[in-house]
């Protein structure tokens, strides 16, 4: 799951298993997050959104949870497979007319076959 | 196709020098972002716009500088002030707040 530390938490995972990501942010005031996926050298990709008036949202394949109380923000994989293998982020929006997107620090999903 | 280009793809600088980065978008969207991004780190913001002739300070501007005189453009300079500018840098747009960014494939600015 993320940290605060310097270095990228890192998930190794069997193929065809489930994948948790964690994501701890920072500001209770913030409405909107957003889960994105980045392979190596390329910029980040949209995976899955949620608002803060909702507590779970389903993509496919990808599940995301938010927990309010907590300030916590869980990405789930489902039969994870090599192709998911990249860095996951986590962004949050600080709400109303700001546009600023904050981002997590990332964490390293490596599938195994 | 529309998208978020940077160029160049990489980049290399000799200390000293400022050096400005290209990004450019025609999705039509309001908002421009450059993030830093160092090995194994997540991205930090450097300045943002919302708007046409306006942009603000992210968490790490000190040695960066933007311009926006149009909405395709959101041209970011690393000038010699910066004291570490080797990094990977991407650029992102969004259309109105509390809506996914999308990301150019990022340059990669060495100092040698």
């Amino acid at each position: 799951g993320e940290s605060v530390g310097l270095h990228l938490p890192t998930l190794s995972v069997q193929e065809g298993d489930n994948s948790i990501i964690n994501c701890a942010y920072s500001n209770s005031a913030s409405d909107y997050f957003i889960w994105y996926k980045q392979e190596s050298g390329k910029g980040p990709q949209f995976i899955i959104d949620i608002r803060s008036n909702m507590d779970k949202r389903q993509g496919q394949r990808v599940t995301v949870l938010l927990n309010k109380t907590v300030k916590h923000l869980s990405l789930q994989i489902a039969a994870t497979q090599p192709g998911d293998s990249a860095v996951y982020f986590c962004a949050e929006n600080f709400g109303g007319s700001n546009y600023k997107l904050t981002f997590g620090k990332g964490t390293l999903l490596t599938v195994n076959p | 196709d529309g998208g978020i280009t940077q160029s160049p793809k990489y980049l290399f600088r000799k200390e000293g020098q400022n050096v400005t980065l290209s990004c450019e978008q025609n999705l039509n969207h309001d908002a421009m972002y450059w993030y830093r991004q160092d090995p194994g780190q997540g991205l930090r913001l450097i300045y943002y716009s919302q708007i046409v002739n306006d942009f603000q300070k992210g968490d790490i501007a000190e040695g960066y500088s933007v311009s926006r005189e149009k909405k395709e453009s959101f041209p970011l300079t690393v000038t010699s002030a910066q004291k570490n500018p080797t990094a990977f840098y991407l650029c992102a747009s969004s259309p109105p707040p509390d809506t996914e960014a999308f990301f150019g494939q990022g340059t990669r600015l060495t100092v040698v």
